[in-house]
């Protein structure tokens, strides 16, 4: 089977802090994954992607990803949070032996001054 | 290049009509997704087209849900009757064939309030 855990619903940090979403998989194949973010009322918007080149991959506004296979992970981080950081993000994993993208269900990231 | 276009973006009805959606995807986007999110969940897919033919649909309640994409561009999502529990965003997606799986664009949705 396949599923992706996102293991914070919220988390909440100050404007120059760091960032860190947490992500589980489970795939019997070897996956591609995904961060996506959602922005009041606008669609997901594609942040990294994980396609089983380099493990660490970087992103866009300054976000990255580290995928560790031993740790089923591919947590999401950025070095210094800004207020228009403020969104959802979701996590997702695809394998081409079950041919279907799985979303997680989200962490809505809040950010104060 | 223009990005996926949706309408309405707001629609509410009462419970046992019907409702229609639109989407016109990224032009030469051969992939064309409809996803329901329901409020503090993830995106679920309910039908993924490749041009005029459907890939998947093992999601779609067949009993009230519909989608065509008739000539391979634009797709209509239609719900009849409504229910209470199909209150969501739909979304859609397209992908372009060159794609990663997992690369898709999103429209900004269709929010349905059924009450």
């Amino acid at each position: 089977a396949q599923s992706v855990t996102q293991l914070d619903s919220h988390v909440s940090v100050s404007e120059g802090t760091p960032v860190l979403l947490r992500c589980n998989y489970s795939s019997s194949y070897s996956p591609s994954l995904f961060w996506y973010v959602q922005h009041p009322n606008k669609g997901l918007q594609l942040l990294l992607k994980y396609t089983s080149a380099a493990t660490l991959v970087k992103g866009i506004n300054g976000f990255e990803a580290e995928f560790k296979k031993s740790e089923t992970s591919f947590h999401l981080t950025k070095p210094s949070a800004h207020m228009s950081d403020a969104a959802e993000y979701f996590c997702v994993v695809f394998s081409g032996g079950y041919n279907k993208l799985i979303f997680g269900a989200g962490t809505r990231l809040a950010v104060h001054p | 290049e223009a990005g996926v276009a949706q309408s309405p973006r707001y629609k509410i009805i009462e419970k046992r009509q019907s409702v229609a959606f639109w989407c016109n995807p990224i032009s030469g986007h051969a992939t064309l997704y409809w996803y329901q999110q329901i409020l503090g969940q993830g995106p679920k897919l309910l039908i993924q087209f490749q041009n005029n033919g459907v890939v998947d649909d093992s999601q779609l309640p067949k009993d009230r849900f519909s989608a065509e994409r008739l000539k391979g561009v634009d797709s209509t999502l239609k719900i009849q009757p409504a229910k209470l529990e199909d209150s969501a965003v739909y979304l859609c997606a397209s992908r372009r064939t060159s794609g990663s799986p997992g690369e898709l664009f999103f429209g900004e949705g269709s929010r349905l309030t059924v009450l």
